[in-house]
């Protein structure tokens, strides 16, 4: 199965809001409706920002939010902090138990 | 407090397996799924497959079909990955995570970096 397409990068200045895409394909068996999103900081392992679309796990700022239509998920931060750096993944349950992830953003923060 | 700690780091010939570890706690281990994610050098995640912790069962990608196989250990709470035939492309830092319902990884092993190399 193919991977959900993410923009390659994105940035904005500390203080803006930046949102990431994730969109996959009628036909690759996704459920859009259990997407997630992780951060990743160079070397690290990736931290789980957004499960279910829009909720946020405990110790997640609330300036991470998540949103879909359709198929296509998004992912925003606003008031960017140089923290939120990183590289950010999308990732759904396809069809048959299977799990995809999106190829990956790097935001960059100006 | 959950903790997923792997293996350490792995060098290996064209044509050899790999097996790593991934030992899990401050939970209960059969109560779980461990998923098997791999990023190659300056990529994205990768998903491999998944073990069940409760009854073993498995379900892989498609690609590694053939050359992967996860298990686990109840006893000592440690999930497994062994990977066979590599090639230089299987060089990458190896992931182990945990899902909860209904399916985000929500703890992640530190990596284990495995290099395929003459």
């Amino acid at each position: 199965q193919s991977a959900l397409t993410q923009p390659p990068s994105a940035s904005g200045s500390p203080g803006q809001s930046v949102t990431i895409s994730c969109t996959g394909t009628s036909s690759d068996g996704a459920d859009y409706n259990y997407v997630s999103w992780y951060q990743q900081h160079p070397g690290k392992a990736p931290k789980l920002m957004i499960y279910e679309v829009t909720k946020r796990p405990s110790g997640v700022p609330d300036r991470f939010s998540g949103s879909q239509s359709g198929n296509t998920a998004s992912l925003t931060v606003s008031g960017l902090q140089a923290e939120d750096e990183a590289d950010y993944y999308c990732s759904s349950k396809a069809g048959s138990n299977n799990w995809v992830f999106g190829g990956g953003t790097k935001v960059t923060v100006l | 407090q959950v903790q997923l700690v792997q293996s350490a780091a792995e060098v290996k010939e064209p044509g050899a397996s790999v097996k790593v570890s991934c030992k899990a706690s401050g939970y209960t281990f059969t109560g779980n799924y461990i998923h098997w994610v791999r990023q190659a050098p300056g990529q994205g995640l990768e998903w491999m497959g998944w073990v069940d912790g409760n009854r073993g069962g498995t379900k892989y990608a498609q690609r590694f079909q053939g050359r992967i196989t996860m298990a686990r250990d109840t006893s000592i709470s440690t999930a497994y990955i062994e990977l066979s035939r590599l090639t230089s492309d299987d060089t990458a830092v190896y992931f182990c995570a945990r899902t909860s319902w209904p399916g985000q990884f929500d703890y992640w092993g530190q990596g284990t970096l495995v290099t395929v190399s003459s």
